[in-house]
């Protein structure tokens, strides 16, 4: 299996700029989760999917942030306006019936 | 919201030498699992563990959920064990992550 696909790997943006983060998680998998890594803050989730419909939305930060998922393999999380504190490591995740996570790589985002 | 302790949150070991990680948290979850952070930043899936013991090679878990405590052992690390450990305990459907273990192994 491919495994939980994300892209893109590495972005530098100016501040202000539209954002964009993708994910193909693993096929077959019902849940889609992004989660966020910094230093300060650790890993957080700030959103997750099961079935294609968002469930709990609550981890993300502002309304500056918004993530979909219009079939069963894609996700996007977008970033508008973005700001140098969005500045991290985003991740995207996928499981089967909300066991065994399998994370992506990574998206690791600079806003300058 | 769930708060998850982990501890130590640093460890240095001699290659050989064996460890014990340990989780705490607040509720009662549905499952948990450990994870291990390799230096390149990719997370890797060690165990979903709810309950019980398992093994996986040289390492093993144990999460007594009852009493609201995991812990992962790591017998005869190596450096490629060298990273950071985190434990997630799940409720309904969403994961916390703990703080982490950063463990550095010695040549």
């Amino acid at each position: 299996d491919a495994g939980v696909i994300q892209s893109p790997r590495h972005e530098v943006t100016e501040m202000g700029q539209e954002v964009t983060l993708r994910c193909k998680p693993i096929s077959g998998h019902d849940y889609l989760f992004w989660y966020r890594q910094t230093m300060m803050r650790g890993l957080e989730l700030l959103i997750y999917f099961n079935n294609n419909v968002p469930i709990d939305d609550s981890g993300m930060p502002e309304d500056r942030f918004s993530a979909k998922m219009p079939n069963a393999s894609f996700s996007t999380l977008k970033i508008q306006p973005s700001e140098p504190r969005d500045s991290a490591v985003y991740f995207c995740a996928s499981s089967l019936g909300g066991n065994t996570i399998y994370f992506g790589e990574g998206s690791w985002l600079t806003v300058v | 919201g769930i708060q998850v302790e982990q501890s130590p949150p640093d460890l240095i070991l001699q290659e050989g030498a064996n460890s014990t990680l340990r989780c705490n948290f607040s509720d009662s979850v549905n499952n948990l699992q450990w994870f291990h952070q390799n230096p390149w930043g990719q997370l890797i899936n060690l165990f979903y563990i709810p309950s019980g013991t398992k093994q996986n090679g040289r390492l093993s878990a144990t999460t007594v959920a009852t009493e609201r405590y995991s812990l992962l052992y790591i017998s005869s690390s190596q450096t490629t064990d060298s990273g950071v450990y985190f434990c997630a305990p799940t409720i309904a459907g969403k994961s916390t992550f703990g703080d982490g273990t950063t463990l550095t192994v010695k040549p």
